[in-house]
């Protein structure tokens, strides 16, 4: 099991807003980072740090943390958007990294 | 542009070893930490291991600690995974990723680049 908590699936209506989270105790100590994978496909980093994005990811993507949750708004969801989506940081110990066990996002 | 390939995979018995590659090319390959991320058939994405720029800070997962052993050469830009004891839930497609640091000691891991895998299959 996942010491990062994810909801498994979530859907959003095409141009509407979702929001996908990622629960655990070491979100209070470290940001997570969050990875989209579309079938068949590599991951692709969407998020890192306290809200920043790589070059090329559209600004429709936005992460934020309060506690022990860090999550990963999609804002105006596109069908391309459409994708298994995951968090990672550290477990609970430190010393180790862990994923969350993912978010299935459906559009709609 | 940045560019990270797997090699290595493979059918294998169990208890068999097998020995994975990753040739990175398009960024200083010695001013990042690295890591090996797996994904069994059909499921999530698994950290497996992580090594520091100069393998001087090198973390394993509890699932693969003392049958794996990750390595690398930065005189030529690789990355190595040797795996030993493999068992049936080793069978996943494994990636390579870079990560946007130097180091993995106490750090929360952000993997910018991503190979496209190698899919080692342990089965008899």
């Amino acid at each position: 099991s996942s010491e990062l908590t994810q909801d498994p699936a979530v859907s959003v209506a095409l141009g509407q807003t979702v929001r996908i989270t990622c629960q655990g105790d070491s979100l209070r100590s470290y940001y997570g980072s969050w990875y989209q994978q579309k079938p068949g496909q590599a991951p692709v980093l969407v998020i890192y740090g306290k809200n920043s994005r790589p070059s090329g990811i559209p600004d429709r993507f936005s992460g934020s943390s309060s506690g022990n949750t860090a999550s990963l708004t999609i804002t105006g969801a596109q069908a391309e958007d459409e994708a298994d989506y995951y968090c990672l940081s550290r477990d609970s110990s430190g010393y180790h990294y862990v994923f969350g066990g993912g978010t299935t996002v459906t559009v709609l | 542009e940045v560019q990270l390939v797997e090699s290595g995979g493979g059918l294998v018995q169990p208890g068999g070893s097998l020995r994975l590659s990753c040739a990175a090319s398009g960024f200083t390959f010695d001013d990042y930490a690295m890591h090996w991320v797996r994904q069994s058939p059909g499921k999530g994405l698994e950290w497996v291991s992580s090594i520091s720029w100069n393998s001087g800070n090198i973390e394993y997962a509890d699932s693969v600690k003392g049958r794996f052993t990750i390595s690398r050469d930065n005189a030529k830009n690789s990355l190595f995974m040797q795996m030993h004891s493999l068992r049936a839930e080793d069978t996943a497609l494994y990636y390579c990723a870079k990560d946007t640091g130097i180091s993995v000691a106490g750090t929360r891991g952000t993997l910018d680049y991503w190979g496209q895998g190698t899919l080692v299959t342990v089965s008899s």
